[in-house]
């Protein structure tokens, strides 16, 4: 079945420092890739998002290129702020035609992000 | 405002007890999903609908029970035979199938006493 790989955290960076978040999947058919960021005791909201190979999502300074080929979605910010920290989340939406999962998410396991002044 | 609101926020369940997490949304959207949030686990999803009268299992349904009687409403049932009950639930909605556009309640923290 479908499934995502985020990198292990926490992370914890100093402001202004330079942010990678892996992330990697797995799917059979062709997905829609996300991701997603939680603030402390709040949902999830949509950070950005892509949904075919070579397509850049980009949002709020932050970026995450759909790479086909290594299967990955890393999610980058040239300098985070104290008001990035959070937990980002990594997912996928299977697109296969006629299936009961069609749009439904599949999650990663999440990654904390904490920033420092 | 159009969104979706969640409640209680804060839900305590005695062993054997039955308990409903609401969800409701005012943004006329088509789908309506249950995740689980446990530490370090990511989320995981309990029960979909896309219509109303019409819902699915996600990946870990045991234990628990949905409704969707009318668009505007998911409740979900956190029942006895769920032994590991706590956790954070999170419910969503989408426009039709969303593509994976999701919006998200603010969420219920659910403990056993």
């Amino acid at each position: 079945g479908d499934s995502v790989t985020q990198m292990e955290g926490p992370v914890t960076l100093s402001e202004e420092a330079f942010l990678t978040i892996n992330c990697t999947y797995t799917a059979t058919g062709y997905p829609s890739l996300f991701w997603y960021v939680q603030y402390p005791g709040e949902g999830l909201q949509l950070l950005l998002k892509a949904t075919k190979a070579d397509d850049k999502g980009s949002n709020k300074g932050f970026e995450a290129t759909y790479r086909k080929e290594t299967t990955s979605f890393h999610l980058e910010k040239g300098s985070v702020q104290v008001s990035d920290s959070a937990v980002y989340f990594c997912a996928l939406s299977d697109h296969r035609a006629g299936g009961t999962s069609y749009g439904k998410l599949t999650f990663g396991q999440g990654t904390i992000l904490t920033v420092h002044p | 405002d159009g969104g979706i609101t969640q409640s209680p926020k804060y839900l305590f369940r005695k062993e054997g007890q039955n308990v409903t997490l609401s969800c409701e949304q005012n943004l006329n959207h088509d789908a309506m999903y249950w995740y689980r949030q446990d530490p370090g686990q990511g989320l995981r999803l309990i029960y979909y609908s896309q219509i109303v009268n019409d819902f699915q299992k996600g990946d870990i349904a045991e234990g628990y029970s949905v409704s969707r009687e009318k668009k505007e409403s998911f409740p979900l049932t956190v029942t006895s035979a769920q032994k590991n009950p706590t956790a954070f639930y999170l419910c969503a909605s989408s426009i039709g199938r969303g593509q994976g556009k999701l919006l998200f309640g603010s969420g219920t923290q659910l403990s056993v006493l």
